[in-house]
């Protein structure tokens, strides 16, 4: 089972629709979760981080983490064709090694 | 400008030719990590150094070596490289901060291809 779940997609959706991205994991021991965006050919960049239960907005983007689902997702609202890229989640446990462990993505089209 | 630097950006060899790939950043952080990316296997961890001579391997450490002499840099060594470690690789670092995991900031990304 992989620690980290994402449907590959694409996820297509239309300009100024809002998007949803939803990646679940397996380790209980998380503490932290971030979504990084990743445009073809280029690294993965951060754009939202979450530690707590519930919903973190920053402009067009929303966190949101159920610990006890085990799940968290990552709207964004008006989307534009520049928000098409590869959306990765990742989460750190409780280490002590700082490492993340990421999923395969979600490649998002947004379509004008 | 705040910012992770690889080299070489891309690279052909030849099975068994030693390469080295140099990492730097200039963000004083303390905290330096390798990855790789393959398709459908997503970011995976290879090395990763918590500070000056400290390093530990990550989840796929085999057939790579690193060095960690200056806080600022962070080389990735294939001593004889093999095809099965074509990929994409990043260097990322990240400051030091009690209770905050994984704010990772990435280099470019260096396409390496071994035939």
């Amino acid at each position: 089972q992989k620690e980290v779940e994402q449907n590959s997609g694409p996820l297509s959706v239309p300009e100024g629709a809002i998007a949803s991205l939803n990646c679940t994991y397996s380790d209980q021991g998380s503490q932290s979760f971030f979504w990084y965006r990743q445009y073809s050919g280029k690294s993965p960049e951060l754009i939202m981080f979450i530690y707590s239960n519930g919903d973190k907005e920053d402009g067009r983007f929303t966190a949101q983490l159920n610990k006890a689902s085990q799940y968290v997702s990552l709207l964004i609202r008006d989307s534009q064709p520049s928000d098409s890229a590869t959306y990765l989640c990742a989460f750190g446990g409780d280490t002590g090694r700082r490492a993340l462990t990421f999923g395969s993505g979600t490649r998002l089209q947004v379509q004008p | 400008e705040a910012q992770v630097t690889q080299n070489p950006r891309y690279l052909i060899t030849v099975t068994g030719k030693k390469l080295t790939v140099t990492c730097s950043q200039n963000m004083n952080h303390e905290y330096m990590s390798w990855y790789r990316q393959d398709p459908g296997l997503g970011l995976r961890q290879i090395y990763y150094s918590m500070n000056v001579e400290v390093t530990d391997k990550g989840d796929v450490p085999e057939g790579y070596k690193v060095s960690r002499k200056e806080k600022r840099n962070f080389p990735l060594i294939l001593e004889s490289p093999s095809p099965n470690q074509t990929s994409l690789y990043f260097c990322a670092s990240s400051p030091r901060l009690a209770g905050r995991v994984g704010e990772l900031f990435f280099g470019e990304g260096s396409r390496l291809t071994v035939l």
